[in-house]
């Protein structure tokens, strides 16, 4: 089944703990993107890869990091998260970027005390 | 003011009622996608669209360029139908792959 899977769906942590959010897809899709979801702002994009080592910044990169080493995953990382990073967050990859049909991860909620 | 607007932020219908959800948008876009989101959260691609329209089922999606407006339309509504309904584009220029999306319509079909 063509899929884009996250893990973990839940988080609870607390303040400066480091933690990864795996991204995984099995459609061989070039582009890979990250967004964060909050009441009243909507979907916002975090980071974007448009290849493997290919990553580029969206509208809220402050406080994460991403790598692409892979085509098939695309990690996001928090080195030091902040309260303010409470938040629902997506993956989502497509063929070639966001002209065609974007596909979505089920998302993580994380929250950060 | 943001770049995509959506109208209306809230809609309750009846069951089989004709429902049209509005998107507005300030930049030059190459595309403009419709996203479902289900009540547990996931998101689904309805449309993309760059021109003219396209239909799916009881589904129906508009966009007019030069007005710089989308409409996405549901026949015959159904409770099923019930979630957030968000509009994104993609723009021209540097940030050709970034999706500007508008803060989504929810929609409630009652029976």
């Amino acid at each position: 089944e063509a899929q884009v899977t996250q893990n973990p769906r839940y988080l609870i942590t607390v303040t400066g703990k480091k933690l990864t959010v795996t991204c995984s897809q099995n459609m061989n899709h070039e582009y890979m993107s990250w967004y964060r979801q909050d009441p009243g702002l909507g979907l916002r994009q975090i980071y974007y890869s448009m290849n493997v080592e290919v990553t580029d910044k969206g509208d809220v990169p402050e406080g994460y990091k991403v790598s692409r080493k892979e085509k098939r995953n695309f990690p996001l990382i928090l080195e030091s998260p902040s309260p303010n990073q409470t938040s629902l967050y997506f993956c989502a990859s497509s063929v070639t970027g966001g002209v065609v049909e974007q596909y979505f991860g089920p998302g993580t909620r994380l929250t950060v005390t | 003011k943001n770049e995509v607007e959506q109208s209306p932020q809230n809609l309750t219908a009846q069951e089989g009622e004709f429902i049209t959800i509005n998107c507005s948008y300030s930049v030059g876009i190459s595309a403009l996608h419709w996203l479902q989101q289900h009540p547990g959260g996931g998101i689904v691609s309805l449309f993309m669209l760059s021109s003219g329209k396209k239909k799916h089922g009881r589904l129906i999606a508009t966009i007019n360029i030069q007005e710089k407006h989308s409409s996405l339309h549901i026949t015959a509504s159904h409770p099923r139908d019930s979630a957030v309904y968000i509009c994104a584009v993609l723009g021209y220029g540097g940030a050709t792959n970034k999706l500007i999306f508008g803060t989504g319509t929810l929609l409630a079909v009652q029976p």
